[in-house]
């Protein structure tokens, strides 16, 4: 069964302190992963997308890894900001074509000052 | 990218009511699809909206309580019939950008709540 697991499901940091999310995964064979914040009560945007051959990906403060030998992902933020307070969702892409897309339950960041 | 807008923004109903919530894509769009998020839960599909056909639902969900309507490839309504309390959601449009087939956009999503 194709299934998306995320760890820890919630963490608290202090602001300005880095912090890893994981994201495992038993989809396979899959085009893409997706890693997704979504603020408190509005819709999920996209951070990084990296396809089955890329290793690293970052944007900005985030920076995501993958190894697919594992069907492991990670999620690093760096000097973290109260605005960072968010859910993170790992999403796993069917092969291309095929419309299908498993979500993992979240990881809820909370960042205190 | 796609810029996706939903109205409404958040809604208060009575059980028993219903709700339609509109989808505006700024672009056309291969795919669009429902989701439902319920408090503290990840995103549940409800179905894949078909452009003048009827939608494609998921296991536990049915047309005649999400009927779902697509008349072209940048609008689509969801509507929420007979609601109660357990229909209390955050309710989000999601689309696939032509050419962007691995790529999937979110709307900001409708809360509602039922009383």
């Amino acid at each position: 069964k194709n299934q998306v697991e995320q760890s820890p499901q919630s963490l608290i940091i202090l602001e300005g302190k880095n912090c890893t999310l994981q994201c495992n995964y038993t989809v396979s064979p899959f085009s893409n992963l997706r890693w997704y914040k979504q603020d408190t009560g509005r819709g999920p945007v996209s951070l990084t997308i990296m396809t089955f051959s890329e290793n690293t990906k970052s944007n900005g403060r985030y920076t995501a890894t993958l190894d697919a030998d594992t069907k492991q992902s990670s999620l690093h933020i760096t000097a973290s900001q109260l605005s960072d307070s968010a859910s993170y969702i790992c999403v796993v892409s069917a092969p291309s074509g095929t419309y299908k897309y498993i979500f993992g339950t979240g990881t809820r960041l909370k960042v205190l000052a | 990218s796609a810029v996706i807008s939903q109205k409404p923004s958040r809604d208060i109903c009575q059980r028993g009511t219903s709700l339609t919530i509109q989808c505006q894509v700024d672009s056309q769009v291969t795919m669009m699809f429902w989701y439902r998020q319920q408090p503290g839960q990840s995103l549940t599909l409800i179905a894949t909206a078909n452009q003048g056909s009827e939608a494609t639902y998921e296991s536990g969900f049915v047309i005649d309580k999400f009927p779902i309507s697509r008349p072209n490839l940048t609008f689509s309504t969801l509507t929420v019939s007979n609601m109660s309390p357990e229909d209390s959601s955050i309710y989000l449009c999601s689309v696939v950008v032509q050419g962007r087939a691995d790529t999937q956009y979110f709307g900001p999503g409708t809360r509602l709540t039922v009383l």
